[in-house]
């Protein structure tokens, strides 16, 4: 069956660091990938999007890479703020009908 | 408009009532999602509308559920006879062409409470 995983439930780090998030799928051939942000009681909001044919992408202190072979997704955070503190999901087109599918998130708290 | 607007905000009903959400999108997008979050869970994919059309309605979790979009604009997914494990939090999106990678555009949701 299809899936996609996150890594963790929750993800707590240091004022900082960098956080990272990874998304991995099975039985997928997505031609993109995105990334959002979902605060308590919001709506998730969009943050980056990742084609198939790129190995990276970067915005600000966010960094996307896309790996088809493992089919992995690796979501970074540097220089990390409690700000930054919220659930992170990851989302996949289903190739044919455009429907997005969405992983579970995780959730990261950042400590002053 | 400026964004998605989803009523109610919350709806409190009594188990075997129907209910209707209610999802205007994003001006001029063609593309509408319906999804469901249960507390401290991801996003459940309930149904997808191109148009008018809903090519993919395989995330309905039973025949009490159903949805429709008129005009290419509002949507309204319907639940009859509402049981306890329906509460959650019901999120609609749209997207202008999510065939190119467009993102989605989510409401605050519609918190249903099923008594």
């Amino acid at each position: 069956s299809q899936k996609i995983e996150q890594n963790s439930e929750a993800l707590n780090i240091q004022e900082g660091k960098t956080a990272t998030l990874t998304c991995n799928y099975t039985n997928y051939s997505p031609a993109y990938l995105q990334w959002y942000r979902q605060d308590p009681g919001r709506g998730p909001v969009f943050l980056l999007l990742i084609r198939e044919n790129e190995k990276e992408k970067r915005k600000e202190r966010l960094k996307v890479t896309f790996d088809t072979t493992l089919k992995q997704s690796l979501f970074h955070i540097t220089a990390s703020q409690p700000a930054d503190s919220a659930t992170y999901l990851c989302a996949l087109d289903i190739p044919g009908n455009n429907d997005m599918r969405f992983g579970a998130g995780t959730r990261l708290t950042v400590k002053p | 408009g400026a964004g998605v607007s989803q009523s109610p905000s919350n709806k409190v009903t009594e188990k075997g009532k129907d209910v209707e959400l209610r999802c205007d999108p994003i001006s001029g997008h063609t593309a509408l999602y319906w999804y469901r979050q249960s507390l401290g869970q991801g996003l459940e994919f309930l149904i997808y509308f191109q148009g008018n059309s809903a090519p993919d309605k395989s995330g309905l979790p039973s025949d009490r559920f159903s949805a429709e979009r008129t005009g290419g604009s509002v949507s309204t997914l319907t639940i009859q006879r509402t049981q306890q494990e329906d509460s959650a939090v019901y999120l609609c999106a749209s997207s202008l062409d999510p065939g190119l990678g467009s993102p989605l555009h989510f409401g605050n949701g519609t918190r249903l409470t099923v008594t």
